[in-house]
């Protein structure tokens, strides 16, 4: 079945440092994938998505690449703020959709300490 | 504000007991997803249902059901509570029946059963 794995949590940086959340998935075909963020108290919101390998999605200074050789989606951001801090989740969508709704991974929670 | 809304948000009960808990989706969305999010679990697919119809289902038990309306508002009833049901429940909804395109959460309903 279709699974998603990311680095566990919590993950501190200061403010304006370099972040990388790693995200491999495994599917069969080629899925599109989702970073969702959930900030606290809140409901997950989607953050950036990437439908197609080699496919950038960026949004807020978020970037992630869809890599099909290496089945992975890493989050990167080139200088965290404060206002960053919150649970990050990688996510799956079969292609066409899918019987299982998306496939989130368990989540990294990040805290950005100023 | 994503559109969609959950109630109630907070909610405590005993074990054995039943409990409802109500999704309106965001205007125009016929879509709506049911996602349990624990701490061990991490966010897990329960229901989907489309304009009135189950079309996916995930890890949803047998004492859970769901059904979407008319008006297309849902409801998840959760039977014979168990300690660990407790957990955020989340509803999604989207425009189409597939999963690939954003998914919109409501901000979860907090479910403590004692």
């Amino acid at each position: 079945g279709n699974s998603v794995t990311q680095m566990e949590g919590p993950v501190t940086l200061s403010e304006e440092a370099f972040l990388t959340i790693n995200c491999t998935y495994t599917a069969t075909g080629y899925p599109s994938l989702f970073w969702y963020v959930q900030y606290p108290g809140e409901g997950l919101q989607l953050l950036l998505k990437a439908t197609k390998a080699d496919d950038k999605g960026s949004n807020k200074g978020f970037e992630a690449t869809y890599r099909k050789e290496t089945t992975s989606f890493h989050l990167e951001k080139g200088s965290v703020q404060v206002s960053d801090s919150a649970v990050y989740f990688c996510a799956l969508s079969p292609k066409g959709g899918g019987a299982d709704g998306l496939t989130f991974g368990k989540g990294t929670h990040l805290i950005i300490q100023p | 504000d994503s559109g969609v809304t959950q109630t109630p948000k907070h909610l405590i009960t005993a074990t054995g007991q039943r409990v409802t808990l109500r999704c309106s989706p965001r205007s125009g969305d016929l879509s709506v997803y049911w996602y349990q999010q624990s701490l061990d679990q991490g966010l897990q697919f329960l229901i989907q249902y489309y304009n009135g119809e189950e079309r996916a289902k995930g890890n949803i038990l047998e004492r859970f059901s769901a059904q979407q309306f008319p008006d297309l508002h849902s409801e998840l009833n959760l039977s014979s509570l168990e300690l660990g049901d407790s957990a955020l429940y989340f509803c999604a909804s989207s425009v189409s029946t597939s999963p690939s395109g954003e998914l919109f959460f409501g901000e979860g309903s907090r479910l403590t059963v004692l």
